[in-house]
């Protein structure tokens, strides 16, 4: 069964400075992959998702991520980080063309210090 | 873009009542939707799967008495979490996937917290 973990429960940044969220993951094949941002009182939005080709992708908002097969991993990626970018962040790994196979991380909540 | 609305955001219910909470998807037709429960400091737990005209699909360990779902228009699912209990407390998050959207990537609502005293 696929399972995804975020190692870190809590991230303080700077403003400006860049940020790496770590995600890894546990699939039998190969995996779709998500970002998502949670807002206090929001949805989940989707920043990226990966599901084949360049294994560097980007998104909204500046975040990119890198599939690394070798490693498991799907890092989240931001050079310069803005006070509203402080949220929480979900990592999560689907299979194709089946929504309730998906399986979220306990996620990562970023603050962002001025 | 495809738009997934909750009601309510919040309620706080005496122990021994039933709640229900309102999963809409605004602007498209969606024949399936996803209830997730959160916990605190935890990742989203897929509850069930909704389907429109037929039966949910519970995940293992969800109780399909205890939380009831109905999908009666393409448009609306609901949750109802019948003689709830403190912990029962969660916050309860739906999504749909837009069938013109692409597969696998779905939408969320805001959530709804449940505080059962």
């Amino acid at each position: 069964a696929q399972s995804v973990t975020q190692p870190d429960i809590h991230i303080t940044v700077s403003e400006g400075a860049s940020l790496e969220l770590r995600c890894n993951y546990s699939y039998g094949a190969t995996p779709y992959l998500f970002w998502y941002v949670q807002s206090p009182g929001q949805g989940l939005q989707l920043l990226l998702k990966y599901f084949s080709g360049d294994t560097l992708v980007q998104g909204i908002k500046g975040f990119e991520a890198e599939f690394k097969r070798s490693q498991s991993s799907f890092n989240l990626r931001k050079p310069s980080v803005h006070w509203s970018d402080a949220a929480e962040y979900f990592c999560a790994v689907g299979a194709k063309y089946n929504n309730n196979d998906m399986r979220f991380g306990a996620g990562t909540r970023l603050t962002v210090k001025p | 873009g495809a738009v997934v609305s909750q009601h309510p955001s919040w309620v706080i219910c005496k122990s021994g009542t039933s709640v229900k909470i309102e999963c809409r998807s605004l602007d498209f037709q969606a024949t399936t939707m996803f209830w997730y429960r959160q916990f605190p400091k935890q990742s989203l737990m897929l509850m069930a799967t909704s389907n429109e005209g037929s039966k949910a699909t519970y995940e293992q360990g969800v109780e399909k008495d205890k939380f009831l779902i109905n999908h009666a228009s393409l448009t609306l699912s609901t949750l109802t979490v019948t003689s709830a209990h403190p912990e029962d407390s969660s916050f309860y998050i739906c999504s749909a996937s837009h069938p013109n959207g692409e597969a696998n990537v779905l939408t969320f609502g805001a959530g709804s917290r449940l505080t059962v005293l």
